[in-house]
């Protein structure tokens, strides 16, 4: 079992520019959550998906932001367009039902300049 | 809102010594309590503990979780090196939603 897997592993880009991350989630799990992790607010749940349907996208900050889980093994987590503030830690977590702890992807860094 | 507070914040402690982190909670429709341990990259699930009184224990972890009091605490003994890390609890809602309210963690450093 590869566990979750995210790319890109860093990410540096300049304020304004779209910024796309991408996951893997184990196979079989059927809820996938992305957070963001900062000193300042540890980690926050932007959105989760439970069989590739978006179920609670409360966390996502603003408009700029948007994921999709176009398959059961793919999702997608943009920012368009990015700004520093937005600098982060992006995990990516799946699960197998309700009642099981996740497993996070390895995240990505983000750096935005 | 829902709340997951965690102390302390940070934790110096000397290899051999036994330390307690605590993690207390305000949900609307609590369900589980989870700890993870987090080193450099993502966190690696330690517990999950659903029932008050029953202890949770892996190693030397062990966990035990209070639901009339909304707290759970995560004990170490005899800790090592290896056990420096963030601690992070995690309170997770009933019905049929999965997400998890994360604390802000307890960094923990254990020395020579």
């Amino acid at each position: 079992d590869a566990g979750v897997i995210q790319s890109p592993r860093h990410e540096v880009t300049e304020m304004g520019q779209e910024v796309t991350l991408r996951c893997k989630p184990i196979s079989g799990h059927d809820y996938l959550f992305w957070y963001r992790q900062t000193m300042m607010r540890g980690l926050e749940l932007l959105i989760y998906f439970n069989n590739n349907v978006p179920i609670d996208d409360s966390g996502m900050p603003e408009d700029r932001f948007s994921a999709k889980m176009p398959n059961a093994s793919f999702s997608t987590l943009k920012i368009q367009p990015s700004e520093p503030r937005d600098s982060a830690v992006y995990f990516c977590a799946s699960s197998f039902g309700v009642n099981y702890g996740y497993t996070f992807g390895s995240g990505t860094r983000l750096t935005v300049v | 809102e829902d709340k997951v507070v965690q102390s302390p914040l940070s934790l110096v402690v000397h290899e051999g010594d036994t330390v307690t982190l605590n993690c207390s909670y305000e949900v609307t429709n609590f369900r589980s309590l989870l700890w993870y341990k987090q080193e450099k990259k993502a966190p690696t699930f330690l517990f999950m503990l659903t029932s008050s009184g029953i202890e949770k224990k892996s190693g030397r972890l062990s966990s035990i979780l209070d639901k009339k009091e909304l707290f759970s605490i995560l004990n170490i003994t005899a800790t090592q090196t290896g056990d420096s890390a963030v601690y992070l609890c995690a309170v997770g809602e009933g019905g049929t939603a999965s997400k998890l309210t994360f604390g802000t963690g307890t960094r923990l450093q254990v020395t020579l």
